[in-house]
């Protein structure tokens, strides 16, 4: 069973414009949600976390929110620019703040195109 | 310390052959995680040690998969008589420093071909 969802296998945004990339989860016992990027041949690169008592995390041109009761968070890159296109894979864990395994979802290509 | 390496970066082995992947962590991290990726899935979890402790261990990890990390330093991650379907991409994370906190930080990955 997939308990953390990404719908989108990709996503293609003008550079300057805002991309938000979508992820769901299933298991109610998650309560940290990070999400990563990561470049062809490297392994995943840490963006930002949330845990669950806190609904938006802002860093620079990252924000995620986090909405507990539809399981639903999202990655808000704003403004888009083309170092940002590569695979982003949004994880979940139980046990706070990520110290246990993480269930990864199956990630969205971002292309940013000039 | 510049981050999690993990050695080799690449290998080719034929099926019914043993490998061996090596990953040193982040230094004074406790913790030490395998994960595997396949062709357009996310990264899944395989086992993690705290310190020398192997604490747990995915269904994934057959009886073929062996973990080790002696001392609480580097980690061996062996697989026995390969198997076409071994072919992946294995990613070691660490976390749990005084100062970076519980955020798991991964290496470039092994990946690996089973001919």
């Amino acid at each position: 069973d997939q308990q953390v969802k990404q719908n989108s296998p990709s996503l293609s945004v003008q550079e300057g414009r805002i991309s938000i990339l979508n992820c769901d989860y299933t298991n109610s016992m998650f309560d940290y949600f990070l999400w990563y990027k990561k470049y062809p041949a490297e392994g995943p690169t840490f963006l930002i976390s949330i845990s669950s008592i806190k609904d938006k995390n802002e860093d620079g041109r990252f924000t995620v929110f986090l909405n507990k009761s539809a399981k639903h968070l999202s990655l808000h890159i704003v403004p888009s620019q083309p170092g940002d296109s590569a695979v982003y894979f949004c994880a979940a864990s139980a046990g706070g703040q990520g110290a246990q395994k993480l269930v990864f979802g199956q990630g969205t290509r971002l292309t940013i195109n000039p | 310390d510049t981050g999690v390496s993990q050695d080799p970066r690449h290998k080719i082995t034929k099926r019914g052959q043993n490998v061996t992947f090596r990953c040193d962590p982040i230094s004074e991290h406790n913790r030490l995680y395998w994960y595997r990726q396949t062709l357009g899935q996310g990264p899944e979890f395989l086992t993690y040690f705290q310190n020398e402790a192997q604490l747990e261990k995915s269904r994934l990890l057959s009886d073929r998969f062996s973990a080790e990390r002696p001392k609480g330093s580097f980690s061996t991650l062996e697989i026995q008589r390969t198997e076409q379907g071994d072919s992946a991409m294995y990613l070691c994370a660490s976390s749990g420093g005084r100062l970076i906190g519980e955020t798991q930080y991964f290496g470039p990955g092994t990946r690996l071909l089973v001919l």
